[in-house]
């Protein structure tokens, strides 16, 4: 099965303070995202690559940044946190067979803003 | 972008029963539709899925059917086990290569013995 890692997986960081999440898959997928999970919205995309060099940006960008600089590794980057932002991260890769992608996602990062 | 309705949000069943979520969405250029399965403190994981060249789709005990005209689809989980308590996604997505995944807000589906 396809192996995304993330690290840290619980971190607690302080109002304006900045933060990195980072990811990394040993599965040679071009695809990589991050999704925030919260009670009552699922799982709502942030950022997400093509490959190394790219980043777009998703349906709830706004604070945050990404960083794609191999085919390995994808950051996730909030500059100056906030308590909005306490969540769970989940970075996921992607595998596109046919015409459809499955997604493997990593463990999962919870993060409290404080 | 796609908006997926996923209805209930809390699901309880007793063992050995069946257990139905329903997903709706509005993008009539979606179709593909996965289904993902979160137990608690893990990360979510492909159950099943369905194409929008077809009607339904069955892995064992897991039953997924997909109305292209009413833009709905649904999971239907027969003879339902403890292990089957889990929080459920459905979502839906449309292109080729990268694809946007679109997620309902997820089911509780609590299994009672």
């Amino acid at each position: 099965e396809a192996a995304v890692t993330q690290s840290p997986r619980n971190k607690v960081a302080v109002t304006g303070g900045k933060v990195t999440l980072s990811c990394n898959q040993t599965n040679n997928h071009n695809n990589m995202y991050w999704y925030r999970q919260d009670t009552g919205h699922g799982l709502r995309l942030i950022h997400y690559s093509y490959g190394a060099g790219s980043t777009e940006k998703g349906d709830i960008p706004d604070g945050y940044k990404a960083s794609r600089p191999s085919q390995e590794n994808f950051s996730l980057i909030l500059e100056l946190a906030t308590p909005s932002q306490t969540s769970v991260y989940f970075c996921a890769s992607g595998d596109v067979g046919g015409r459809a992608e499955t997604l493997y996602f990593g463990s999962g990062t919870r993060l409290t803003v404080l | 972008g796609e908006q997926v309705e996923q209805l209930p949000s809390i699901l309880r069943v007793q063992e050995r029963s069946s257990a139905s979520i329903n997903c709706t969405y509005e993008n009539s250029a979606s179709n593909y539709f996965p289904w993902y399965k979160q137990e608690p403190g893990e990360n979510p994981k492909l159950i099943i899925d369905i194409r929008s060249n077809m009607e339904r789709k069955q892995i064992q005990g897991l039953i997924v059917l997909l109305d292209k005209k009413a833009k709905r689809f649904s999971l239907h989980i027969t003879d339902t086990q403890p292990a089957d308590s889990a929080m459920y996604f459905c979502a839906a997505s449309e292109g080729t290569g990268y694809q946007n995944f679109y997620f309902g807000k997820g089911t509780s589906l609590t299994v009672i013995p």
